[in-house]
């Protein structure tokens, strides 16, 4: 059965360093993994999917599929950025999907 | 111009009790999902439908009971509320045929069972 581990329950960092959420996962497919974002009174949406390999709000999240992590990372956290992210990964292929979601962590960024 | 809108957003209600909480999308969609988070955030599949035909159903007590009358609605209808029930239900949808991952969240609708 899949799953997806964030370790973290808070993160606190102050203005300006560097952030990293982790995550882990289980699956014995192929991964499909994602970030998704849910700021204070918002809806929770998708923040980025590791085959777009982009950037967004400043945050990337590389795959690794030998320590079956998806961490998410951003170099200058902003008071923004506060908010809570959980990891996500997709299984089902493309007749339907389903996401298994991680536990959130919830990041603080300081002033 | 609400996409996935859902009521009620709070519902406080007795143990014992029968309730439901209803999901409509604009979007066009084709798939409809229900999630629930605990109160430790936690947040997992309980039902999908695509197309009013029930595709994903997870180990959830048969007191929990979804119904789509079309694709754009997804209710859940919850029999003889428990304590544990109390959490907050979040319905989300995407395109069928498309999945690249994206789901489209309601706000969410926050059940207190006392």
């Amino acid at each position: 059965a899949q799953r997806v581990t964030q370790p973290e329950k808070l993160l606190s960092v102050f203005k300006g360093a560097p952030v990293e959420l982790k995550c882990n996962y289980s699956y014995s497919g192929s991964p499909e993994l994602f970030w998704y974002v849910q700021y204070s009174r918002q809806r929770l949406q998708l923040l980025l999917r590791h085959i777009s390999r982009e950037s967004i709000k400043g945050f990337t999240a590389d795959l690794n599929k030998g320590e079956t992590s998806f961490h998410l990372k951003k170099p200058f956290a902003q008071e923004e950025d506060s908010a809570m992210y959980y990891c996500a990964l997709a299984t089902g292929g493309t007749s339907y999907g389903k996401l298994t979601f991680g536990q959130g962590t919830i990041l603080t960024v300081h002033p | 111009d609400t996409a996935v809108s859902q009521t009620p957003k709070y519902l406080v209600t007795q143990m014992g009790n029968d309730k439901s909480i209803k999901c409509e999308q604009n979007l066009g969609h084709d798939t409809m999902y229900w999630y629930k988070q605990d109160s430790k955030k936690f947040l997992k599949i309980m039902f999908s439908y695509n197309n009013k035909e029930l595709i994903i159903n997870e180990t959830v007590p048969n007191r929990f009971s979804p119904k789509s009358p079309d694709k754009a609605h997804l209710n859940l209808h919850i029999n003889s509320l428990e304590l544990g029930d109390s959490a907050v239900y979040f319905c989300a949808s995407n395109r069928q045929g498309l999945w690249t991952g994206e789901l489209f969240f309601g706000e969410g609708s926050r059940l207190t069972v006392l």
